[in-house]
Parts: structure tokens; sequence; C-alpha cells
């Protein structure tokens, strides 16, 4: 079956340079979430979207903004990065649409490391 | 609002001894309760859920977990772990009326199964 592909897997980045995450949920899937997982932390909850509209909004710094797009795949965008922003950057799908309670579904994540 | 609470942020235990994994958690209004499992440098995968019903819930891998709701609790328990089960376990709710919702996490427990 097919899963949530997120690329790049791995990324490397400066100080105050910017980034661009993607995320490419189940098919029919039509709900994104982002999460960020710091080294050593638990995932924590930035962002989400709902049929290309944001549905909520978590710990996201302003420096960073996400959209959906008409595939529904997502991107997050990330402006002056800083060296706390190394971390597992998760997204999650999920179909919305769905009686009941779905599950979401993680994809292997990027791991972005800023020097 | 929810917040979980995982009581222990590691688990040493032997091949094939018993393990529980404790959770509690708090909120205001209902939730979903979810166990997810994350191998080394890997994303997350869903143990197993309790949504409704029954509450002695099997997941995969011979996991299993108890819903307590006088106790606020979903612990994961497993009769016999293996090697394989080394990981980092997450326990997550979401909010029951908000279907869709974000994961809130908790701090995540370690297992270390030792030969």
């Amino acid at each position: 079956a097919a899963g949530v592909i997120q690329s790049p897997r791995h990324l490397i980045k400066e100080k105050r340079e910017t980034a661009t995450l993607k995320c490419y949920p189940i098919p029919r899937h039509d709900t994104v979430y982002w999460y960020q997982q710091g080294p050593g932390q638990d995932p924590q909850f930035l962002i989400s979207f709902y049929e290309k509209m944001q549905s909520d909004k978590g710990s996201i710094p302003d420096r960073f903004s996400a959209q959906q797009f008409s595939d529904y795949h997502s991107e997050l965008n990330m402006s002056s990065l800083e060296l706390g922003d190394s971390a597992l950057y998760f997204c999650a799908s999920f179909k919305g649409s769905s009686r009941g309670m779905e599950t979401q579904y993680f994809g292997p994540g990027t791991r972005l490391l800023v020097l | 609002a929810q917040s979980v609470t995982q009581l222990d942020s590691q688990v040493p235990v032997f091949e094939e001894a018993p393990v529980e994994l404790r959770c509690n958690y708090s909120s205001s209004v209902s939730v979903y309760l979810f166990w997810y499992v994350q191998y080394p440098n890997q994303g997350l995968q869903l143990l197993l859920k309790y949504l409704s019903g029954s509450t002695l819930v099997k997941g995969i891998n011979g996991f299993e977990a108890e819903f307590n709701k006088s106790q606020t609790s979903f612990h994961l328990r497993k009769p016999s772990v293996h090697i394989s089960d080394t990981a980092e376990y997450f326990c997550a709710v979401s909010d029951r009326y908000n279907q869709g919702g974000k994961l809130i996490f908790g701090q995540g427990t370690e297992l270390s199964v030792k030969p």
C-alpha cells in the first residue's frame, strides 16, 4: 500500500538559510499534519491542513509557513533558519472526510540539520 | 486542552520478560488514545488505538493496552518481549470531538530489551 512520502529525507542548511520540506499524503487522504521532533523530544504539532485550508495551528514559528496544494501535497517553508530548528520533521496524512476515526499515518520524516 | 504523561522515560527489561509502559492523560473532553512506536532513525508506526467499545485493545507485534477511564490511563503491555521491540514508544491523544485533530504526544518511553 502507498505510504506517506516526504522529501528530502535529509537536509543540511546553514543558519539564516531557507528550507522547503515536502509531503505527499496517501492517495485520497485530504488532511496533512506537520510535526517537529527535536533531539530526544516528543513530536510537537506545528500545523495542519484539510482540503487545502489551514485547519489548526500549533507551535509553529512565524518564520515558518506551509500550504496544501490542489493535489493535496503540502510544503513546509522555513526561513531564517536557526540552530534550534535542527529536528526531525514529520508529516502525517489522514482521511478527514471519512466516518469514524481514521488513523494518522506518518511519513518517515525529514531530518534537518542547521549548521 | 489535553496533556499526556508517560511515567517512565526508560524501561530496561530482559528478553522474554513481560513489560508495561505507563501512560496517563488529562483532558477536559473525551479523547481517542494511541500508542506509536519509533525505531531508531525511523518514523512513527501505529501500534494500537482506542476509539470506543472494549477497553482492552490489541495491536500489532503482540502488544495490547487497556483504557481505564476512571484512572485516565492507557498502559501498554506485552507478555513477552523480544530484542526487536527495543524502540521508543509514544502515547498520544486526540480530541474526540475534533475529528482529524492533532495528536498530543507524551514524552516517550525508551524500551531497551536485553538478552
